[in-house]
């Protein structure tokens, strides 16, 4: 049975930083394209970034181009989320998903909250 | 990137069957046969329950099914239960690893 389990969220100033990070254990991580989807309070879902399985594709939704950089370690099956820039609209719960089109293992999600 | 259009809220009586559209655009619903569909109960993460339009993963009670006409997707939920109460999310691919989610529809089991 996999498992995914986000870190790394918190409190941050408008124009700041944070990396998400997800880590994987129950599956051939290397396997699998790996997706950011991010739920903003009260609000639904957006696909935020994805990365194909050698890390060799990314996605990023328009809002956050430029801003945010999604990246794997195969070695260490974890697949990360460097948020730079960020802006209140940024604020979310943030998942990482296993998968592109279909996301069959999620974690718990990791809260962003984007405050001065 | 325009969001997928569902209705805001669904509601049904228990043993009877509700049914969610998803309609988007031939680039996204109608051009691809990758439609998802998640479950979400409050304070949790989503949860899988269609796949490729018409598939369930292994778990997901036969209640729960799925299709899809032209740019519009649907979800079936038969035999309605009180567990069944949670948002309901549709997602699409839409080409370029670009992945479409619907707002989102309220699901009360009345």
């Amino acid at each position: 049975e996999g498992q995914l389990v986000e870190s790394g969220g918190g409190l941050v100033q408008p124009g700041g930083s944070l990396r998400l990070s997800c880590a994987a254990s129950g599956f051939t991580f290397s396997d699998y394209y790996m997706s950011w989807v991010r739920q903003a309070p009260g609000k639904g879902l957006e696909c935020v970034a994805n990365i194909k399985e050698d890390g060799s594709e990314k996605f990023y939704v328009d809002s956050v181009k430029g801003r945010f950089a999604i990246s794997r370690d195969n070695a260490h099956n974890s697949v990360y989320l460097q948020m730079n820039s960020l802006r209140t609209e940024d604020t979310a719960v943030y998942y990482c998903g296993r998968g592109r089109s279909a996301l069959d293992y999620w974690g718990q999600g990791s809260l962003v909250t984007v405050s001065s | 990137q325009s969001a997928l259009t569902q209705p805001p809220s669904a509601s049904g009586s228990p043993g009877q069957s509700v049914t969610i559209s998803c309609t988007g655009t031939s680039s996204d619903v109608g051009g691809y046969n990758y439609v998802s569909w998640y479950q979400q109960h409050p304070g949790k993460a989503p949860k899988l329950i269609i796949y490729e339009v018409t598939k369930r993963p292994s778990g997901v009670p036969d209640r729960f099914s799925g299709s899809k006409s032209g740019n519009t997707a649907s979800l079936t939920v038969s035999g309605l239960q009180a567990e069944d109460e949670a948002d309901y999310y549709c997602s699409s691919y839409a080409g370029n690893s670009n992945v479409l989610f619907g707002g989102g529809t309220k699901l009360t089991v009345l």
